[in-house]
């Protein structure tokens, strides 16, 4: 258990729909990632906060947005649901400012289906 | 631009045989982390072990080894005396100093160990 926790762990809905997708860091850690992971892209960073502001910013599409709020935790919303945005979307943590010498510390994911 | 590239697709081995993973990647930067990845079955991402650019010193934990050649741009991964409870998806990472904290994965080599 990496102490990151995400909910919910399967989500179906339809297409055009939204979600949100949560994620609690690990106590004491700063930063949180978000990565989407597909069959066709592999795993994909999304988007990075550190604590309560956006850091850095990957392949993320309009549709998709997130924020850190005060006590840390992080939501991905994801909007206009198409079907390529089935995957498997992790949340990661990390204690410090996102540098790269910190590790990175996973999710168990949240799977996306859209139908 | 950066990359990380896992050759084998997929690996079959034996209970007991050693099998060894190969990352390959590219960087423009001088200072930048490695990263391995287990993805179990499961299918949440553990964290095996970090190196950085300027340590080149190969690590064994246990029956796990990491052998580091920045000359070759090489981060190859080695189970000695495999375990069915191996099997499992393995992803090298990179992160460089210019992109923060952002990991770009390869995309993974399935490890299948049959008893």
């Amino acid at each position: 258990d990496s102490g990151v926790t995400q909910t919910p762990k399967h989500l179906i809905t339809a297409t055009g729909q939204r979600v949100t997708l949560r994620c609690s860091p690990r106590s004491g850690d700063l930063s949180v990632y978000w990565y989407q992971q597909s069959l066709d892209q592999g795993l994909q960073f999304l988007i990075q906060y550190y604590n309560g502001e956006e850091r850095a910013k990957g392949n993320i599409l309009e549709r998709f947005s997130a924020q850190q709020f005060p006590d840390l935790h992080s939501e991905l919303n994801l909007s206009s649901l198409e079907l390529g945005d089935s995957a498997l979307y992790f949340c990661a943590s990390s204690i410090r400012t996102g540098g790269i010498a910190d590790t990175q510390y996973f999710g168990p994911g949240t799977r996306l289906t859209v139908l | 631009a950066q990359k990380v590239t896992q050759a084998q697709t997929e690996i079959s081995v034996v209970e007991k045989e050693d099998v060894t993973l190969d990352c390959v990647y590219e960087t423009r930067d001088t200072t930048y982390y490695l990263f391995w990845y287990k993805q179990p079955p499961s299918g949440e991402l553990v964290f095996l072990i970090r190196r950085n650019s300027f340590d080149e010193q190969n690590e064994i934990s246990g029956r796990y080894s990491w052998n580091f050649q920045k000359s070759t741009s090489s981060f190859n991964f080695t189970i000695t005396a495999s375990q069915v409870v191996d099997s499992a998806v393995y992803f090298c990472a990179l992160s460089e100093a210019w992109e923060g904290g952002k990991l770009i994965f390869g995309q993974g080599t399935e490890l299948s160990v049959k008893p």
